[in-house]
């Protein structure tokens, strides 16, 4: 099955509305990352998170390996948050990151 | 300036021919990666270099093989491209376990 899942698999957002992602692992994550890759298709960093939780502007992302899941929050979307949002997850003395499929995000005025 | 540099960005080769996809990346990191994205399944692993000639094959590596022969240089190569190899590739690096930065990719089709 898969290692990193992420839910919804696509989403519709109001301008100015909040929402949150998710990743669900079955491995046992020590490091998640997330990133956007936006319609040109480049893949951007949004955080790097041991255990804990990061914010960054109208991001803010936790992530709890006891529970072995992790979050993104985006506050006030905006037009500009659309794209694909993907987490990756590694284990402990592991280097190879495991992607999940990505949320399909898309803003709408 | 932190990058990582992918050669060429877009590709079209007939089948049966070799591929050589290249990656550099200024930063010094020692380990590289090479992953494959395809519609609805995310990117998947093909090779990961630990350093110089340190490779070890990830969740695809059927079909692929590496060279890494510079700390900058990570090279990705078809021997005898299938069409089930058309796919965006996508080099990263990082500084052990830590942030991935991405190449903005290679379009490949294989006719």
């Amino acid at each position: 099955g898969d290692k990193v899942k992420q839910s919804p698999s696509a989403l519709s957002l109001q301008e100015g509305t909040n929402s949150a992602l998710r990743c669900n692992f079955s491995i046992a994550a020590t490091t998640v990352q997330w990133f956007l890759q936006n319609p040109r298709g480049s893949l951007i960093n949004l955080f790097y998170l041991v255990p804990g939780t990061k914010e960054n502007g109208r991001l803010k992302s936790a992530f709890d390996s006891k529970e072995s899941y992790s979050t993104l929050h985006i506050r006030d979307a905006q037009l500009e948050d659309s794209g694909t949002y993907f987490c990756a997850a590694v284990g402990a003395g592991n280097y190879k990151y495991v992607f999940g499929a990505g949320t399909r995000l898309k803003v709408i005025a | 300036d932190m990058k990582v540099t992918q050669m060429p960005r877009y590709l079209i080769k007939r089948m049966g021919e070799n591929v050589l996809l290249e990656c550099g990346q200024d930063m010094s990191h020692e380990t590289m990666y090479w992953y494959r994205q395809d519609p609805g399944l995310g990117l998947q692993l093909i090779y990961i270099s630990y350093d110089v000639d340190s490779n070890s094959e990830g969740d695809i590596p059927k079909g692929y093989r590496v060279s890494r022969k510079k700390r900058e240089h990570f090279s990705l190569i078809l021997d005898s491209a299938k069409t089930n190899q058309t796919s965006v590739y996508f080099c990263a690096s990082s500084l052990e376990q830590n942030t991935l930065y991405f190449g903005a990719g290679t379009r490949l089709s294989v006719l």
